[in-house]
């Protein structure tokens, strides 16, 4: 079936250096893609999202790109800081599966100072 | 801000027990959501609603029922608990639409059926 794939799994950088987080789709459809960051303890919160009609948005020092013809997506995290560490999700909807949200499995970034 | 509230923050049940999990959001959203979240298998859909007293299926319903009476308020229903759902229990909302908007979540309830 229509899938989200996400790597690394586990991610762990020194304080200030960059992290990327990459996610691969299946369906052709999917137009709208969301990264969410997960803290210990709480609930998934939105950070960036991108449609497909543009391919790259950025906000203060995370970016999220977009090549649909490869379909994958990426976040990009710059001068990392300790309060980065969290786990992170991607997403994007699957039109036949009736527009749900497919979550990957995650990713565990460390950042260490 | 928008804000998903779940009622409780850690459960702790028997198996073969009727489990109640609440969620309420604030802000007028017309979607609603129950995920489990477990390590490595991240978040799987379980049931959600589109409008009061509308509920579809999600990815993994077996075992479990919901409930929209209100449409600030969906619950998630164990009809009888099994130590296979022990797990961390996500809601979230969203507006009315396709998936093409963001989802909202509460905090999460960690749900342990002994």
């Amino acid at each position: 079936g229509e899938n989200v794939e996400q790597h690394p799994s586990t991610l762990s950088v020194q304080e200030g250096d960059s992290a990327v987080i990459k996610c691969t789709y299946s369906d052709s459809a999917s137009n709208y893609f969301p990264w969410y960051k997960q803290e210990l303890g709480k609930g998934p919160q939105l950070i960036i999202d991108i449609r497909s009609n543009v391919g790259e948005k950025k906000d203060q020092r995370i970016a999220v790109t977009l090549n649909k013809t490869a379909k994958h997506f990426s976040l990009h995290i710059t001068e990392t800081q300790p309060e980065d560490s969290a786990v992170y999700f991607c997403a994007t909807p699957f039109y036949n599966q009736g527009g749900k949200l497919i979550f990957g499995q995650g990713t565990e970034l460390s950042v260490k100072p | 801000d928008v804000k998903v509230t779940q009622s409780s923050r850690y459960l702790v049940k028997r198996t073969g027990e009727k489990v109640f999990l609440e969620c309420v959001q604030d802000m007028d959203h017309e979607n609603m959501f129950w995920y489990r979240q477990d390590p490595g298998l991240g978040l799987r859909l379980i049931y959600f609603s589109y409008d009061v007293k509308m509920k579809e299926k999600g990815d993994i319903p077996e075992g479990y029922s919901v409930s929209r009476e209100k449409k600030e308020r969906f619950s998630l229903i164990l009809e009888s608990a099994s130590t296979n759902q022990t797990s961390m229990y996500l809601c979230a909302s969203s507006l009315l639409g396709t998936a093409n908007q963001p989802q909202h979540f509460g905090d999460g309830t960690r749900l342990s059926i002994l």
